[in-house]
């Protein structure tokens, strides 16, 4: 079975920290991806990697950066949190393109 | 752009009872279509996808979907609910040039006992 951990479920930060969301993945997919989930919104993408050190951006960068050094571990960075991130941040893979994504639990973030 | 409406927020069955969840996507070519399932606290968990060929596609759990290209639909059915399956469900489209999903809002289903 694929399986896709995140590093908190939960999270409280004060507005202008630095947040770090972490995501492994063990089954050596080449994608990984962080999205936010927001109600009525579903899910939005916030950027998504291709491969080691590569990366690209969603539909809703702002705000956020990201960091993959390693095949199986993506990072999302808030550089500077703000009460408009407080959020639900749920992080997937996949074995390649048109691939099913797997999720992880998902990080509830809240921003104060 | 490529765009996916779940029409309703919140729907409430009663068990046992026949389940029909509507989606409708927006995107010129042949889309590849997926519904999730996301129980309380989880992740999102792939119940059926469909890619191309036999239009009625099975899934886990005893769902099935039906894509109607005419219609710009891809519904969720199941033929008689169970409590378990109080959840929220995405429907989600992928433009087959890349592997970037575009998600619906989300339908919350409750089951009555």
């Amino acid at each position: 079975d694929v399986k896709v951990t995140q590093s908190s479920r939960y999270l409280v930060k004060r507005t202008g920290e630095k947040v770090f969301l972490e995501c492994v993945q063990d089954m050596d997919h080449e994608n990984m991806f962080w999205y936010r989930q927001d109600p009525g919104l579903g899910l939005r993408l916030i950027y998504f990697s291709y491969d080691v050190k590569m990366k690209e951006k969603g539909d809703i960068p702002e705000g956020y950066s990201v960091s993959r050094e390693k095949k199986e571990r993506f990072s999302l960075i808030l550089e500077s949190a703000s009460t408009n991130q407080t959020s639900m941040y749920l992080c997937a893979s996949s074995a390649g393109w048109q691939e099913t994504q797997y999720f992880g639990p998902g990080t509830r973030l809240l921003v104060l | 752009a490529q765009s996916v409406t779940q029409p309703d927020i919140h729907i409430t069955v009663s068990e046992g009872a026949s389940l029909e969840l509507r989606c409708n996507y927006s995107y010129g070519a042949t889309p590849y279509l997926f519904w999730y399932v996301q129980s309380p606290g989880q992740g999102l968990q792939l119940l059926l996808k469909y890619f191309s060929g036999d239009t009625l596609v099975q899934g886990i759990k005893g769902f099935e979907a039906e894509f109607k290209r005419s219609q710009s639909s891809f519904n969720l059915r199941k033929p008689s609910v169970h409590w378990s399956d109080a959840a929220e469900y995405f429907c989600a489209v992928n433009n087959n040039a890349g592997n970037m999903l575009t998600f619906g809002g989300g339908t919350r289903l409750m089951v009555k006992p």
